[in-house]
């Protein structure tokens, strides 16, 4: 069975501080891939990540990065000089061929 | 990426009764899924559309309950039967060729059931 734990409920931070969301996955696949989505207050749920198994290199894009560390078996999410607009709900998912189990969220949310 | 709808956006409903969801998608895509979002919890997979074969249902969910259609490549619908107050949630639907891609959402249905 595949699980995703994300253990931190909520986050508050003051704006331009960094923060990092963690993920801890379990699956018996070989092949796998790791997803981070963000639902801001309207509800919505944004496309934010996919990363293969296969693929270890860490990701940057903008003030988001990742780092994916398989010997962990963790996928977390870091917010460089976060902003009011980074407010929302975050989830990381696992995926599969028969759909994605996501973890519980993490809810951020940024002062300003 | 794909654009997906879904109708209704959000509709509130009697117990008893039941709704019909529907989610359309703007290219042919293998698969399709549906989630549920209960208030405040994470999303869980509710079942697989597969066009041309029966749904299949996640542990928990039945095909009494929850029916699903597949018609065709683009378009699939989730109905809620004989509603009570637990099912309200988010339904959402989300395609993706294998469940390993990229998997876009649809902007999910607000259900409320009183």
């Amino acid at each position: 069975a595949q699980k995703v734990t994300q253990a931190q409920t909520e986050i508050s931070v003051v704006e331009k501080e960094d923060v990092t969301l963690d993920c801890v996955y379990e699956t018996r696949d070989t092949t796998y891939y790791l997803f981070w989505y963000k639902q801001p207050p309207s509800g919505e749920l944004v496309f934010l990540i996919r990363r293969n198994s296969f693929d270890e290199q860490n990701e940057i894009s903008g003030r988001y990065s990742w780092n994916f560390q398989k010997s962990t078996s963790s996928f977390n999410f870091t917010i460089t000089a976060s902003q009011v607009v980074d407010s929302a709900v975050y989830f990381c998912a696992l995926g599969g061929a028969d759909g994605l189990t996501f973890g519980k969220g993490t809810h951020l949310i940024i002062q300003p | 990426s794909a654009v997906i709808s879904q109708k209704p956006s959000r509709d509130i409903c009697q117990r008893g009764t039941s709704l019909t969801i529907q989610c359309q998608v703007d290219s042919q895509v293998t698969m399709m899924f549906w989630y549920r979002q209960q208030p405040g919890q994470s999303l869980t997979l509710i079942a697989t559309a597969n066009q041309g074969s029966e749904a299949t249902y996640e542990s928990g969910f039945v095909i009494d309950k929850f029916p699903i259609s597949r018609p065709n490549l683009t378009f699939s619908t989730l109905t809620v039967s004989n509603m009570s107050p637990e099912d309200s949630s988010i339904y959402l639907c989300s395609v993706g060729p294998s469940g390993s891609d990229e998997q876009f959402f649809g902007p999910g249905t607000r259900l409320t059931v009183l």
